[in-house]
């Protein structure tokens, strides 16, 4: 079946430090693949997402390639905040299954002044 | 725009008992899931309504039902509540042809 592997947490950066958090899948057919970052006691948002190989996603300074030859969607920012303190989930969704979002186990991202 | 609404936003049971958490979807989305997030883990797919049917479901017992009415919004029912079933329930709307949903805040249910 589908799957989403994280790299483990926490992450500890200091601020301006670069990021990066890995992520890879399993899936039949074409997936589309997410970002979706959680706040403490929050719910999920919707950080990034990039529908086909190659594309690129991006959005508040975080960026990902959808990368079909590694099966990879790795998230990246150039320089990170203490506000980007949180969780980050990777998630694909299988179009032929109705979009169900299949997740990784998340990985917790803690950035020092 | 309203995004996604849910309630209560925390709910203390009993094990054994009977609970049912309620989702509006943000306006313009016809398609409601809902997940189960234990703490430290990624959310799991319960099931998803479109058309007031259940369209798909995850690997959750009978236990696990949920209805959608005609305005689109969503309840979930969990009967003979265990330990296990503390979690924080997220309900996510999307509108049909679209990739990606938008999430409520989740519901943080704890079972004594």
């Amino acid at each position: 079946g589908n799957s989403v592997t994280q790299m483990e947490g926490p992450v500890t950066l200091s601020e301006e430090a670069f990021l990066t958090i890995n992520c890879t899948y399993t899936a039949t057919g074409y997936p589309s693949l997410f970002w979706y970052v959680q706040y403490p006691g929050e719910g999920l948002q919707l950080l990034l997402k990039a529908t086909k190989a190659d594309d690129k996603g991006s959005n508040k300074g975080f960026e990902a390639t959808y990368r079909k030859e590694t099966t990879s969607f790795h998230l990246e920012k150039g320089s990170v905040q203490v506000s980007d303190s949180a969780v980050y989930f990777c998630a694909l969704s299988d179009r032929t299954g109705f979009q169900k979002l299949v997740f990784g186990t998340g990985t917790r991202l803690l950035v020092s002044p | 725009d309203a995004g996604v609404t849910q309630s209560p936003t925390h709910l203390i049971k009993t094990r054994g008992q009977q609970v049912t958490l309620r989702c509006s979807p943000k306006s313009g989305h016809d398609t409601v899931s809902w997940y189960q997030q234990a703490l430290g883990q990624g959310p799991q797919f319960i099931f998803q309504y479109y058309e007031e049917e259940e369209r798909q479901r995850g690997n959750f017992p009978d236990r696990f039902s949920g209805h959608q009415f005609p305005n689109y919004s969503s309840e979930l029912n969990v009967n003979a509540l265990l330990l296990g079933d503390s979690a924080l329930y997220l309900c996510a709307s999307s509108s049909t042809g679209e990739d990606g949903y938008t999430f409520g805040s989740g519901t943080r249910l704890t079972v004594v």
